[in-house]
């Protein structure tokens, strides 16, 4: 596609529910990004995903949340039992290859989810 | 461990005003350094710095490498109410963590008619 993908663009949810947020890159791209940012504050490093390489999950918060990605196409974070501190956008984010080599990463327009 | 860290973290100006923002970083095999502006959901690309002492200039915003020192600062002359943005600085590396790229906290910038 022409740019970062991602859906829902808001969702709403009950406490203890279960949700999916997608994220499909720009085509072509093999590198896939997860940040989540709250309220007033910066970018939270969640995962990443390279090709075919393991994902880099250093920065999920709990084992509630979780994501996959099928090659190097669309991306699902699913976040399991919703708590309220879970409330914030869910930003995607993708770049040719590694962005130590030059490539800068272009992002989605975000997922705004809301646990109530 | 590494890191970026921005300053100020928010700052009000009013119109026709020059503004520095900036970002000093902790980054292992450091590669390049990164501005976005974000208005509303999505960050938007503003630069990439790889070399030192080069000035990058889009219109009125620029914005300039200090290996040595390990810092950038981005400038933006004669700012206007659209510049009003979280501007965010990131550094990437060679095969670190978080997918080579660590995020600062940005910066709020607010600028008033």
């Amino acid at each position: 596609g022409a740019g970062v993908s991602q859906s829902p663009s808001n969702k709403v949810t009950e406490k203890g529910k279960d949700v999916e947020l997608r994220c499909d890159p720009i085509s072509g791209h093999t590198a896939l990004y997860w940040y989540r940012q709250r309220l007033g504050q910066g970018l939270e490093f969640l995962i990443y995903f390279q090709g075919n390489s393991a994902p880099d999950k250093s920065g999920l918060p709990s084992d509630r949340f979780s994501a996959e990605r099928t090659g190097e196409s669309v991306s699902t974070l699913t976040i399991q039992r919703t708590q309220q501190e879970d409330s914030a956008v869910y930003l995607c984010a993708s770049s040719l290859s590694f962005t130590s080599f030059g490539n800068t990463i272009y992002f989605g327009e975000g997922s705004w989810l809301t646990v109530v | 461990e590494d890191k970026v860290v921005q300053s100020p973290l928010s700052l009000v100006v009013h119109e026709g005003d020059t503004v520095t923002l900036n970002c000093s970083y902790e980054v292992t095999n450091f590669r390049s350094l990164l501005w976005y502006k974000q208005e509303k959901k999505a960050p938007t690309f503003l630069f990439m710095l790889t070399s030192s002492g080069i000035e990058k200039k889009s219109g009125r915003l620029s914005s300039i490498l200090d290996k040595k020192e390990l810092f950038s600062i981005l400038n933006i002359t004669a700012t206007q109410t659209g510049d009003s943005a979280i501007y965010l600085c990131a550094g990437g590396n060679y095969g670190g963590s978080q997918g080579n790229l660590i995020f600062g906290k940005g910066t709020k910038l607010s600028v008033k008619p």
